[in-house]
């Protein structure tokens, strides 16, 4: 079963607006990163945050960790249109593996 | 660095027939991860590999597939014989440690006919 879940599964804003994804899982984990996937693209990372850390700050991106309630938060503030792709978080439970969660697409419109 | 390279980007072939696809790792990773992405069970791992030894091929569907690094410069991923439900995106991944930040190639957009 998957480690991660996106939520929500797709996203549309305009320009300008703030884009919040939230990510949950089920076991403990080491530390948890965010990626992104542009339309035909391989993922790229984005943002780590270690599992003592409660949040992190990367240019317009703002990511929180819960690890009490087994959540993060992924935050894109004035959101451009080139930020439209897909979103994963990715956690490590303990294992040589990261497990990539299910996405969420966000659409930016001009 | 050009980053994690795959070959071919693109591939149409037709059931039954051989599949290899290709990895050149980013120098120094010692680790190397191969998925797949589809859009109905996303991105599932199917191997990995730690110094050019395989260490958890768990994910690998079928005994049609099979993956090898025979130096820290090479992997490849065969599918042999292939069938439609193959058709997936394939990408190869590595990073220096297993726990850090994974590189991605571009990947490999397989069409089984």
């Amino acid at each position: 079963s998957q480690q991660g879940e996106e939520d929500p599964q797709a996203l549309s804003i305009q320009e300008g607006e703030n884009a919040t994804m939230n990510c949950s899982y089920k076991t403990s984990i080491n530390n948890l990163q965010w990626y992104r996937q542009n339309s035909g693209r391989g993922l790229v990372h984005l943002i780590l945050i270690r599992s003592n850390e409660r949040e992190k700050h990367s240019g317009r991106l703002r990511v929180t960790l819960d690890t009490s309630k087994k959540s993060s938060s992924l935050l894109i503030t004035a959101s451009r249109a080139a930020d439209t792709a897909s979103y994963f978080c990715a956690t490590d439970p303990h294992t040589d593996k990261l497990i990539f969660g299910t996405g969420t697409r966000l659409q930016v419109f001009p | 660095d050009a980053g994690v390279i795959q070959s071919p980007r693109h591939e149409v072939t037709e059931m039954g027939q051989e599949v290899t696809l290709r990895c050149k790792p980013i120098s120094g990773h010692d680790y190397l991860f191969w998925y797949r992405q589809t859009m109905m069970r996303g991105l599932e791992l199917l191997i990995y590999f730690n110094n050019n030894v395989p260490i958890d091929d768990s994910g690998m569907p079928e005994d049609r597939f099979s993956a090898k690094m025979p130096n820290a410069s090479f992997s490849t991923l065969k599918i042999q014989p292939s069938e439609p439900r193959d058709s997936a995106v394939y990408f190869c991944a590595t990073a220096r440690r297993s726990w850090e930040t994974q590189y991605f190639g571009p990947g490999t957009r397989l069409l089984v006919l």
